[in-house]
């Protein structure tokens, strides 16, 4: 069974900093780019960032751009999100989500950055 | 770069037909065929529904079926059932490795 299971997520004092992760299993995650997406509360969908299959191409929402980094570990069959310098508007449920061809499937259960003093 | 524009709310009653439209620009829904359709019933993660405009991932009942128009992409849902009743969310490729997702749509069934 194809899954992605977030973690990492937690309570954090704006300024502050939190590494996301996204473990993956039951397809060849170094074959697909994985993406970040978040959900503010009550809120839409928001797309993050983006990288592709070996980590050398990523991209950023403005955003977070110089904020944000996100990488992955092929060995490790995971995906990451750094981030610094986090502000109460990040405060959101953070998605990983594996593309295939242009859209994305599957989305991980989500895990819940709050951001606030 | 906005989100794509899609109506707040939209419903109707069991077996009923339903259309929510998500409308962009030239620059994201009208230059690409690579609109997706997503279903996030509360408390729970998005679901693929659509992919490619029109396109079905199996396991998706044929009662849900997209279109595309000019900047505007919908998403019909026919044969309303209860459990149809959740958030929708549109979502295009805008060019260089960056996506939008639509505001959202939250699907009463009555």
């Amino acid at each position: 069974e194809v899954q992605l299971v977030e973690s990492g997520g937690g309570l954090v004092q704006p300024g502050g900093s939190l590494r996301l992760s996204c473990a993956a299993s039951g397809f060849t995650f170094s074959s697909y780019w994985m993406h970040w997406v978040r959900q503010a509360p009550g809120k839409g969908l928001v797309w993050v960032s983006n990288i592709n299959t070996d980590g050398s191409t990523t991209t950023y929402a403005d955003s977070v751009k110089g904020r944000f980094t996100i990488s992955r570990d092929n060995a490790k069959n995971t995906l990451y999100l750094q981030m610094n310098s986090l502000r109460a508007e990040d405060t959101a449920v953070y998605y990983c989500a594996r593309r295939v061809g242009s859209w994305f499937d599957p989305w991980g259960q989500g895990t819940l950055v709050t951001v606030s003093s | 770069q906005s989100a794509l524009t899609q109506p707040p709310s939209v419903s109707g009653s069991p077996g009923q037909s339903v259309t929510i439209s998500c409308t962009g620009t030239s620059s994201d829904v009208g230059s690409y065929n690579r609109v997706s359709w997503y279903q996030q019933p509360p408390g729970t993660a998005p679901k693929l529904m659509i992919y490619e405009v029109s396109n079905r991932p199996s396991g998706v009942p044929d009662r849900f079926s997209g279109s595309k128009s000019g900047n505007t992409a919908s998403l019909t849902i026919s044969g309303l059932q209860a459990e149809d009743e959740a958030d929708y969310y549109c979502s295009s490729y805008i060019g260089s490795s960056t996506w939008v997702f639509g505001g959202g749509t939250k699907l009463t069934v009555l």
